[in-house]
Order: C-alpha cells, then structure tokens, then sequence
C-alpha cells in the first residue's frame, strides 16, 4: 500500500529564515515523488518532482531511500510562499497519486 | 490552452437530484482524473481514465458515474447523492497514466448536497 506522512500541519517561520517540510512515504516498489501547491485561491499546481532535480523557486527536494523521505527546503522563506504544501506518491507504472494530508506554510513578515 | 477548466465553479442540489459536473483540456492529454477534496484534507482519487477508457474505480459508490465522451471531455454524473458527499470536486488530467507525468488540476467544483 502506498502512505505519504507529512507530519506537520502547520508550519511557521520569518521571512529569510530557512525552511524545510517533511514528507516520509511508504511504499515497496520504486516510488515517484511530487511535491504540490496550492497557493491562496489558486488551483493546486505541482511545484516539484524527484525525477527532474530541479529547483523551483528556490525549492529543493532530495529523494533518501534508506529513510524513505522526500523532505522539502528552501534556504530563505520569502512572504509569497506562504501556502499549502501536499507531498504525493506514485507507484512505479501507474498514476494513482496519494497525497500527504499536507502542510500549511505561513512566512511571517 | 494550457489549463483544465471545470463547470460549474458551484453546485446545490437536493438528494432527489440529478446533475453533472463537467471538466475539459485542451492540451493533448490522454488521461483524466477526479478527485474530492473535504475541507481541511488531501484530495482524493475517485477515477482515473486512460485513453477515454475507465482505468481505475477507487470504490466509489455507485450514485458516482463517470463519463469520458472524447479525450477532452471528462464528466460526473451525479444522482441520489448524500449530504456527506458535498466536497470540493477536482478533475485533472497529464499527457499519460506514466507514473512520472505531471498532473494538470483544475480550480474544482464545490458542491453542496442539501
């Protein structure tokens, strides 16, 4: 069975300060992470995904097998980040996508 | 056109009631999704159709019918539903059922079942 556990639902921090949401999955195949977005009034959108390695928006997300985490972190919170933050999971050769039950980002300024 | 739409944006309708939701793409994508989405949770995943074929049922009762006309066209038809299935409704859709592909959402359709 696929689990995404994100176990913070509210999450606080100063504008500059660093950031990092956790996400642990449970899963016994090769998983595919994403982390997705839902900024205030605006439709859920995906920020990240494991597989492109990427940064979007200053945000990283490293894949760590042995702990089964897919934590996400910026260096410097900046006010616009302030949102909605659902990890998600999906098992190798299909698109069933479980989501975390998510995390609530405020930046103070 | 690079989003999914959804209509209608709200939706009341009383338990005797028969409507439908409708949710469309135009960006080539050959899988469509719906998900409900309670307040203060993670959506969830109700259907998923791969190339206009229903490809995963989560178990979802049966008052729940989905259709899939053309690969741009998604719809729920709603019928004899309870007061507990007023969510917020999103459908989605990604160019493939590729566990890597991205998924698209739309804003959603808020019901409420009276």
């Amino acid at each position: 069975a696929q689990r995404v556990t994100q176990p913070e639902k509210l999450l606080s921090v100063f504008k500059g300060a660093p950031v990092e949401l956790k996400c642990n999955y449970s899963y016994s195949g090769s998983p595919e992470l994403f982390w997705y977005v839902q900024y205030s009034r605006q439709r859920l959108q995906l920020l990240l995904r494991h597989i492109s390695r990427e940064s979007i928006k200053g945000f990283t997300a490293d894949l760590n097998k042995g702990e089964t985490s897919f934590h996400l972190k910026k260096p410097f919170a900046q006010e616009e980040d302030s949102a909605m933050y659902y990890c998600a999971l999906s098992g190798t050769g299909a698109q069933k996508l479980v989501f975390g039950q998510g995390t609530r980002l405020t930046i103070n300024p | 056109d690079t989003e999914v739409t959804q209509t209608p944006k709200h939706l009341v309708m009383g338990m005797t009631n028969k409507k439908s939701l409708k949710c469309e793409q135009h960006m080539g994508h050959r899988a469509m999704y719906w998900y409900k989405q309670k307040a203060k949770k993670p959506p969830e995943l109700m259907f998923v159709y791969s190339y206009e074929k229903l490809s995963i049922n989560e178990s979802v009762p049966s008052r729940f019918s989905p259709e899939c006309p053309n690969s741009s066209l998604l719809n729920l038809h709603l019928h004899a539903l309870q007061p507990e299935d007023s969510a917020l409704y999103l459908c989605a859709s990604s160019s493939s059922v590729t566990s890597t592909d991205t998924q698209y959402f739309g804003p959603g359709t808020r019901l409420t079942v009276l």
